[in-house]
């Protein structure tokens, strides 16, 4: 069965601080992993990655991909309160469905 | 440009009965997929439409049931309500779905309550 597991569930850290965010996948034909952002409404959407090795970066966030470790890692640095939200990985698979991890519950404290 | 919109935004009903939702897409896009968010599941998916047909569907009982209009609109239906189908239903458009490699968009969600 397909599924993404992401980690830790929950984490607290202080303003300024640098936090990665981990999600690894056991999917047949993988096709692209997302990254989402949800605060108190819909997921906003952060990266697509789909090659191995290749950073993906906005602003003061980054991801990249390991298809052959098959996992991926979102990395803010100098956090901010407005950080604080649950952050979302989705894996879509070639027969066009998406799994989804239940998310890491990130809290910044300032 | 308008983003996803979905009607209604909160829900009550009763079990045994049945919910339509409605989710208008963005402008020009052809794809709606749609969710389920639960605390204990998380978000899974249920199914996408694309220009009027159903694409894929996710493990979801045939109580689940969708459609999409010429316009892009669609709707999902949820026959015989259960306890445990209370949960916030979101909507996400994009321009080819999920096989292609743009973004999908969501809309705010539903939140449905049965009683």
């Amino acid at each position: 069965e397909d599924k993404v597991v992401q980690s830790p569930l929950s984490l607290v850290v202080h303003e300024g601080d640098t936090v990665t965010l981990n999600c690894s996948y056991e999917v047949t034909n993988f096709r692209s992993l997302l990254w989402y952002k949800q605060e108190k409404k819909a997921p906003t959407f952060l990266f697509m990655l789909t090659s191995s090795g290749i950073e993906k970066k906005s602003g003061r966030l980054s991801s990249i991909l390991d298809k052959k470790e098959l996992f991926s890692i979102l990395n803010i640095t100098a956090t901010q309160t407005g950080d604080s939200a649950v952050y979302l990985c989705a894996v879509r698979v070639r027969d066009d469905k998406i799994i989804f991890g239940k998310g890491t519950r990130l809290h910044i404290l300032p | 440009k308008a983003g996803v919109t979905q009607t209604p935004r909160y829900l009550i009903k009763t079990r045994g009965q049945q919910v339509t939702l409605s989710c208008s897409p963005i402008s020009g896009h052809r794809s709606v997929s749609w969710y389920q968010q639960t605390p204990g599941q998380g978000l899974q998916f249920l199914f996408e439409y694309f220009s009027e047909t159903q694409r894929n569907k996710g493990n979801f009982p045939g109580r689940f049931s969708g459609r999409q209009f010429s316009n892009s609109r669609s709707e999902m239906n949820v026959s015989t309500l259960e306890l445990g189908d209370s949960a916030l239903y979101l909507c996400a458009s994009s321009l080819a779905g999920l096989a292609g490699l743009e973004t999908q968009y969501f809309g705010p969600g539903t939140r449905l309550l049965v009683l």
